[in-house]
């Protein structure tokens, strides 16, 4: 089946500092991609739709300028928290949609920051 | 607009006992829904899904769910749990824009 991985699975990272993840489909072109915030214990909220060669559609409530979302390619997008702040400490998921496969989207393992 | 409700956050269930797992929608449009499975540490693992046709749809691991429009419901079902079952479940539905929204998600614990 259909894989996505994300890199890191796992960062730490200083307050104020900025921490990039990649999300990758690996065996199939993704136009859409889908970022995910999950806080412990807690339910997936989606962030934003990346879309390849297009600006991300922010959901209502994110701070686009926080997360910086983009969508290089067509195997490729970034999520990166700038300005970390311990609040931002969560575990992050994306998912890719196959253009191939109208209903599905395949979610990548996830990475977990820790903002000290 | 589109919600998902997950009426039960945790649920204890013995081994080899059945299990269900209650989820409630609600949308304007037709409904594509879903269930994944979260081990801890992990991403999603789609469970099954209802896209049209039979209402009574069979998943990976022994799980099936029924779609039932009237009710806007979309229950989980397993008839004999096992200890590797014990995870977070969610109920998803997708909207016409391709954006999944999850429910709460249901802690299962299967008892030895």
């Amino acid at each position: 089946g259909a894989v996505v991985s994300q890199h890191p699975s796992w960062v730490i990272c200083k307050s104020g500092t900025s921490v990039k993840i990649e999300c990758r489909s690996l065996d199939f072109q993704a136009t859409t991609m889908f970022w995910y915030r999950q806080f412990p214990k807690q339910s997936l909220m989606l962030m934003a739709t990346s879309n390849e060669g297009s600006k991300a559609t922010y959901e209502q409530g994110v701070e686009k300028d926080k997360f910086l979302i983009n969508h290089a390619s067509l195997t490729l997008s970034t999520l990166t928290v700038t300005s970390a702040h311990p609040e931002d400490s969560s575990f992050y998921i994306c998912s890719a949609k196959d253009p191939n496969k109208a209903y599905e989207q395949y979610f990548g393992p996830g990475t977990r920051l820790t903002v000290t | 607009a589109q919600s998902v409700t997950q009426l039960d956050s945790q649920v204890p269930v013995f081994e080899e006992a059945p299990v269900e797992l209650r989820c409630n929608y609600s949308s304007s449009v037709s409904v594509y829904l879903f269930w994944y499975v979260q081990y801890p540490n992990q991403g999603l693992q789609l469970l099954l899904k209802y896209l049209s046709g039979s209402t009574l749809v069979k998943g990976i691991n022994g799980f099936e769910a029924e779609f039932n429009k009237s009710q806007t419901s979309f229950h989980l079902r397993k008839p004999s749990v096992h200890i590797s079952d014990t995870a977070e479940y969610f109920c998803a539905v997708r909207s016409t824009g391709n954006q999944f929204y999850f429910g709460t998600g249901t802690s299962l614990t299967v008892i030895p």
